[in-house]
């Protein structure tokens, strides 16, 4: 039983580029929650996808966006990067009816931009 | 401001030793309360999970206490061990809101 993906585990990127990175999510789970997290701090809520749709969505600016695949796989997408937007990227699956069910994060992939 | 308060930000014990971190929360209505080990570089995972209606919770050398009244959850380390050096997550969802409140969790450094 795989547990939550994600791809690549590392990416250097420059200001101005654009980026997209991948979730895959525990087996049986149809929700995905992506996360970012600055050094030193909490992950901050980006969105959640289910049923191919958002959701929810936290603070972020259109230059974030996403997608659920019907295979429940995410992607995060992130246009015009800027230096702040270096940080650790997580994605978290869970199953939506059980609203007390842990979510299980992957290990995340680690964004620097220069 | 942040909903979720950990302190102390940091701490450092020697192998063997106790430890007891704290979570104070104001967001609500209060759905369940979760504490997470989070190593360097890698996803955080779940150590206990507490509703409502519970109050103490163990996994292991972990035990977490919830009081819901005055919105305060802590997390006792027993005998620590060298691997139990990482930063723990306090994170608090909102009832009929699967959005998670995370704080900015506690880096525990354990030393031989």
């Amino acid at each position: 039983d795989a547990g939550v993906t994600q791809s690549p585990t590392h990416l250097i990127k420059t200001r101005g580029q654009q980026v997209t990175l991948r979730c895959s999510p525990k087996s049986g789970h149809d929700t995905v929650s992506w996360y970012q997290q600055a050094l030193g701090q909490g992950p901050q809520f980006i969105f959640q996808y289910y049923e191919e749709e958002e959701r929810q969505r936290g603070n972020f600016p259109d230059r974030f966006s996403g997608h659920q695949f019907p295979n429940y796989s995410s992607e995060l997408n992130v246009n015009a990067l800027l230096l702040g937007d270096s940080a650790l990227y997580l994605c978290a699956s869970s199953l939506l009816t059980a609203s007390t069910d842990t979510q299980y994060f992957g290990p995340g992939t680690r964004l620097t931009v220069l | 401001k942040n909903q979720v308060e950990q302190s102390p930000q940091s701490l450092i014990i020697l192998e063997g030793k106790n430890c007891t971190l704290q979570c104070n929360y104001t967001v609500s209505p209060f759905s369940n309360l979760r504490w997470y080990k989070q190593d360097t570089g890698r996803g955080p995972v779940s150590l206990t999970i507490m509703t409502f209606s519970e109050n103490t919770k163990s996994n292991g050398r972990y035990t977490a206490t919830l009081d819901a009244d005055t919105k305060q959850s802590s997390l006792h380390i027993t005998a620590s061990q060298l691997s139990d050096s990482a930063s723990y997550i306090c994170v608090v969802t909102l009832r009929n809101d699967y959005k998670l409140s995370f704080g900015a969790g506690t880096t525990v450094t354990v030393r031989a």
